[in-house]
């Protein structure tokens, strides 16, 4: 059974850059596939990247492209999401989740972000 | 505006039987990419409810269901008991293999 622990709650100001990590527990970090997913206050969820196994590369979207780092430490089992140049409008939860055949079956409890300066 | 479209709510009596429908496109759940259903209750993180359009990880009561077809998937869930009262999300994929969610669906059990 896989466990997901993500670090703790974030304040930033605008422009800054902000880390969540993600430790993996039950597997390593080689055996699953770690994807990121944002959810703004009584919002619905919104995929930002994560690593396609079929080529070895992290696909990120769109809209965060430039912006977003996803990064892992297999010595660790530790996954990382670095959001940079950040705005008002990335306040929100941010959860890893691990990927099998398309679907998230094991999520992170979440790290809130919050932007304000 | 999500990519994938759901009602923003529904709602049903216990007992009743209630459908979410989730729309898209051919580039995506019509281009044959799976749809993935989840239900995150208030202030905890999402959790798998169908994978592969119409199955169930172990531990869902077969009171959920999925089905897919052409451009559209839906969700069913039967015996509503309060309980389920939750938000909603269908998950799939389009061509770049960029991932998707619909806009959620609040469900009220009356």
């Amino acid at each position: 059974q896989v466990q997901l622990v993500q670090s703790g709650a974030e304040v930033k100001k605008p422009g800054a850059s902000v880390k969540v990590s993600c430790k993996v527990s039950g597997y390593t970090l080689t055996e699953l596939s770690m994807h990121w997913v944002r959810q703004a206050p009584g919002k619905g969820l919104e995929w930002m990247g994560g690593f396609d196994p079929e080529d070895g590369e992290t696909i990120y979207a769109q809209k965060f492209q430039g912006r977003v780092t996803m990064t892992e430490d297999t010595s660790t089992d530790t996954a990382y999401m670095e959001l940079s140049s950040l705005r008002s409008e990335d306040t929100a939860v941010y959860y890893c989740a691990t990927s099998s055949s398309g679907y998230y079956h094991a999520w992170g409890q979440g790290t809130l972000v919050t932007v304000s300066s | 505006q999500s990519v994938l479209t759901q009602p923003p709510s529904v709602s049903g009596a216990p007992g009743q039987r209630v459908t979410i429908s989730c729309t898209g496109s051919s580039s995506n759940i019509g281009a044959g990419y799976d749809v993935h259903w989840y239900q995150q209750l208030p202030g905890t993180a999402p959790k798998l409810l169908i994978y592969g359009n119409s199955n169930r990880p172990s531990g869902v009561p077969d009171r959920f269901s999925g089905s897919k077809s052409g451009t559209s998937a839906s969700l069913a869930i039967t015996g509503l008991q309060a309980e389920d009262e939750a938000d909603y999300y269908c998950q799939s994929y389009d061509s770049s293999l960029s991932g998707l969610f619909g806009g959620g669906t609040k469900l009220t059990v009356l």
